[in-house]
């Protein structure tokens, strides 16, 4: 049903591993959301990318480093993490990047658990 | 620093209404978003209210009141596949989404 797919939907790593999120977008939207949602707490946006190029980083460590080759693609290189790194790590689309009220279209997520 | 309230949880039985109430305070205002979210599943989209008032969409109903930070979302006969929770998301002055920790809503038969 949704236009956002994610892979893995689970993901098991330890400390001194990498690993790669990936997100594709089958909408022809513009600009694409990482979100780290962990549980009882808001949505943490971490990065966002308008027509490929990166306009937010909301202070996130850089063990986290997004990649956007396209519009729509979207990875989140992971190395070295810690375990309170462990969430649900949402991507999402929409159609705009700013400027103005535009909805957003989420993938289901995948589940990271750092060990 | 911007802020949105929501309650942590909430029950309700099959068949009833259920109003999930959320309070914002934000750098400016372009709207307000609720979005559901099953366990395990992607946020999906419910409702936008950018101007006062009542939006009536089938079972479910959003209203906002700009004046008061406040707005509610409004459940009529409920049923199970409801059981889920329901994420305020304000969008700011600078068209970023501000979120709240979101409602579980558990149905009761």
């Amino acid at each position: 049903e949704t236009g956002v797919t994610q892979t893995p939907r689970h993901l098991v790593m330890g400390m001194t591993n990498k690993k790669s999120l990936k997100c594709e977008q089958h909408l022809g939207h513009n600009a694409m959301y990482w979100y780290k949602q962990s549980a009882k707490k808001p949505l943490e946006l971490m990065f966002v990318y308008n027509f490929k190029e990166q306009t937010e980083n909301n202070s996130v460590p850089s063990r986290f480093s997004p990649e956007c080759p396209n519009s729509s693609h979207l990875f989140l290189h992971l190395h070295t993490l810690q375990p309170e790194d462990s969430a649900l790590y949402l991507c999402a689309s929409s159609q705009s990047p700013g400027g103005s009220p535009e909805t957003q279209y989420f993938g289901p997520g995948t589940r990271l658990l750092v060990l | 620093g911007q802020n949105i309230d929501q309650p942590t949880e909430m029950t309700a039985t099959e068949g009833a209404i259920v109003q999930i109430n959320c309070t914002y305070q934000t750098s400016g205002f372009n709207g307000l978003f609720w979005y559901q979210q099953h366990a395990g599943e992607a946020p999906t989209f419910l409702s936008y209210n950018v101007l006062d008032g009542l939006e009536e969409k089938g079972r479910f109903s959003s209203f906002l009141s700009r004046s008061k930070g406040y707005s509610y979302l409004l459940l009529k006969e409920l049923q199970m596949k409801d059981s889920a929770s329901y994420l305020c998301a304000v969008m700011d002055s600078n068209y970023q989404l501000i979120w709240g920790a979101g409602t579980k809503l558990i149905i009761k038969p």
